[in-house]
């Protein structure tokens, strides 16, 4: 259980254009999913708490035009990182909390394995 | 603000020795906490949460860690190191009292178990 998947895995795109990350809790629903990015050799870095059906939260320093979230259902949630440049490339985490008690009973959030975008 | 540090950038250990990767935090009130591992271009895989109860808690793949709450630390440990325990580690820390609250992540300590 408490399988999270992002989709896709890599992406390589040219600069200026729009790419979408979907991440989806596969056998548990999410109220609340966050949006974190790696830098190489670096700590995790939380852009935006995600709400079904609601606005998400960005963290500051974050610009919400550039990076759009959805959370339209319980079960997904995707991150579009719109005109795209190459100080966008970087490796991009979701991961999905199943909300008090956890629906597995480690009252944790779940992460999925990462996309890797590339910026050229 | 909940904060959490782990001192070290890097740790080496021989294998079948025994390994500790240190971490402190800071909450206001009782915390969360958490290790999480991450293997080279992966996500992150839980290792093991402190919530309440027993201040050793037991983990996935032998991990263990034990909740300090004087001196504010929750340090992972192994008795015996493997060399496919190399990978990056993480401590977490959320504030029990207010659970909506993010989970902030310390910046990681890089494992390497020498053969």
């Amino acid at each position: 259980g408490a399988v999270v998947s992002q989709h896709p895995s890599r992406v390589i795109c040219k600069s200026g254009t729009s790419v979408k990350i979907e991440c989806r809790s596969l056998d548990f629903q999410a109220t609340t999913m966050f949006w974190y990015r790696q830098f190489p050799k670096k700590s995790l870095m939380l852009m935006a708490t995600s709400n079904e059906g609601s606005k998400a939260t960005y963290e500051q320093g974050v610009e919400k035009d550039k990076f759009l979230i959805n959370h339209a259902s319980l079960t997904l949630s995707t991150l579009t990182v719109t005109s795209a440049h190459p100080e966008d490339s970087s490796f991009y985490i979701c991961s999905a909390d199943p909300g008090v008690g956890g629906a597995f009973g480690t009252d944790t959030q779940y992460f999925g394995p990462g996309t890797r975008l590339t910026v050229l | 603000a909940q904060s959490v540090a782990q001192p070290e950038d890097q740790v080496n250990v021989a294998e079948g020795n025994p390994l500790t990767v240190k971490c402190t935090y800071s909450v206001s009130g009782n915390p969360y906490l958490f290790w999480y591992v991450q293997y080279p271009n992966r996500g992150l895989q839980f290792l093991l949460k402190y919530i309440t109860g027993d201040n050793l808690v037991k983990g996935s793949y032998g991990f263990e860690a034990e909740f300090n709450k004087s001196q504010t630390s929750f340090h992972l440990k192994k008795p015996s190191a493997l060399v496919s325990d190399s990978a990056l580690y993480f401590c977490a820390v959320r504030d029990r009292m207010n659970r909506d609250d993010k989970i902030i992540f310390g910046k990681g300590t890089r494992l390497h178990i020498l053969p």
